[in-house]
């Protein structure tokens, strides 16, 4: 099993484009996350999907948007990249939204936007 | 205040040193709690969950004082490989059920 899986691992981008990061999980897990970490303030939830056909938004969600697919891929979308979205990009699972169920992460994506 | 506080470190501790790092938190109605691992420029991993009697799992013991609302990590016989950031997590009980993470304690284990 390859867990999480996330691409791509890197990227540049210019201010203005816009892009795509991918998230797939192979645990048939139903709730996935995307994450955002920045130096000094630990990771910050940008949209979640406790299911499939659902997603909500989190902490931090202006500039980006979602798509849950299917019940294994999370897709996180930035139409319009801006300096402030450099950071370092992480998606989860869990087998539902419930408090006691781990979280899984994928190995994240590094985003620079110049 | 913020949610979920943690000292950054980095705590330096010699190989066979016990260490305790501390996490507090704001929201006194959270109902659970966990420590992840963070290894530099990899993902977080789970550690180990923190339940109200304490846990322990080998040389890592994680404990929770509703009362002064922290919850605690001590490490023991300290290993090189401990060396890492220590991530703290919060769910609460309102809303949706919502990671809320520290910022993370760092920790070196010096030969």
């Amino acid at each position: 099993n390859a867990g999480v899986t996330q691409t791509p691992k890197f990227q540049v981008l210019k201010t203005g484009q816009s892009m795509t990061l991918q998230c797939a999980q192979d645990m048939n897990h139903n709730s996935m996350y995307w994450y955002r970490q920045d130096p000094g303030m630990g990771l910050r939830l940008i949209y979640y999907s406790a299911s499939e056909g659902t997603t909500d938004k989190g902490e931090v969600p202006n500039g980006y948007n979602v798509s849950r697919l299917n019940k294994r891929e999370f897709s996180l979308r930035l139409e319009s990249a801006a300096p402030s979205q450099t950071s370092v990009y992480f998606c989860a699972s869990s087998e539902d939204d419930r408090p006691y169920y781990e979280q899984y992460f994928g190995p994240g994506t590094r985003l620079t936007v110049t | 205040r913020k949610e979920v506080e943690q000292d950054p470190g980095p705590f330096n501790v010699p190989e066979g040193a016990t260490v305790a790092f501390n996490c507090t938190y704001s929201n006194s109605a959270s109902q659970s709690f966990f420590w992840y691992r963070q290894d530099c420029r990899k993902e977080p991993k789970l550690l180990m969950s923190v339940y109200s009697s304490g846990n322990e799992d080998g040389r890592f013991t994680a404990q929770l004082n509703r009362a002064s609302q922290y919850i605690s990590l001590l490490i023991r016989d300290s290993k090189l490989s401990d060396s890492a950031t220590y991530l703290c997590v919060v769910i609460p009980t309102s809303g949706t059920y919502k990671y809320i993470f520290g910022t993370g304690t760092r920790l070196k284990v010096l030969a």
